[in-house]
């Protein structure tokens, strides 16, 4: 099966500055690479995606790339703001039998400083 | 709206009950799946479903036990067996069909219900 390592585990920026999250996966056929942020006591919600034939996309102050050869992705949040403080979890999707599914690495608590 | 509903928010079991965790969604979603969810810990599967009358183990399978009746319910019931239930339980589901856009791809959560043995 597929394996997702995530890091770091914690990170504590200033308002204002930029995260980066970073994830490696070990299958070479996956090929969808969804994010999800969680507030405390709710569920994940997914914020960005990337599919394989794409490098980079960008939505506003979030952007996810992706590097296909090195199996690993990043997730960039600029001009962070107290409202992106979350659990950040990035997954990877992968064949199992004939259903897609997904794995999930360990999460990032993202901590932006007032 | 359509969405994913979990009940209840918030469960206390004694030791040695059986309890059932309600999953509800209303997106006519084909897949649906259980997570279970340590603190500082990432999500684990437990069980998953991809049609009706038919489901699937996960990672940590053990101590649980789901059913697929109906298309919009998946129930998992945590066991006597589970030795160690008290966690964060996330049921989500997903669109199965091949399709090539993220709302078809991407799993939509639901709130999730906290487990605790008291």
């Amino acid at each position: 099966g597929e394996n997702v390592e995530q890091h770091p585990s914690t990170l504590s920026v200033q308002e204002g500055d930029s995260a980066v999250i970073k994830c490696t996966y070990s299958d070479s056929a996956s090929n969808y690479f969804p994010w999800y942020k969680q507030e405390l006591g709710k569920g994940p919600q997914l914020i960005i995606d990337i599919r394989s034939n794409v490098g980079e996309k960008k939505d506003q102050r979030i952007a996810v790339t992706l590097n296909k050869t090195a199996k690993h992705f990043s997730l960039h949040i600029t001009e962070t703001q107290p409202e992106d403080s979350a659990v950040y979890f990035c997954a990877a999707s992968f064949l199992s039998g004939s259903a897609r599914q997904l794995t999930f690495g360990s999460g990032t608590q993202l901590t932006v400083l007032p | 709206d359509g969405g994913i509903t979990q009940s209840p928010k918030y469960l206390f079991r004694k030791e040695g009950q059986n309890v059932t965790l309600s999953c509800e969604q209303n997106l006519n979603h084909d897949a649906m799946y259980w997570y279970r969810q340590d603190p500082g810990q990432g999500l684990r599967l437990i069980y998953y479903s991809q049609i009706v009358n038919d489901f699937q183990k996960g990672d940590i399978a053990e101590g649980y036990s789901v059913s697929r009746e109906k298309k919009e319910s998946f129930p998992l019931t945590v066991t006597s067996a589970q030795k160690n239930p008290t966690a964060f339980y996330l049921c989500a589901s997903r669109d199965a069909s091949y399709g090539y856009t993220s709302e078809r791809y991407g799993y939509t959560f639901g709130s999730g219900t906290r487990l605790t043995v008291v």
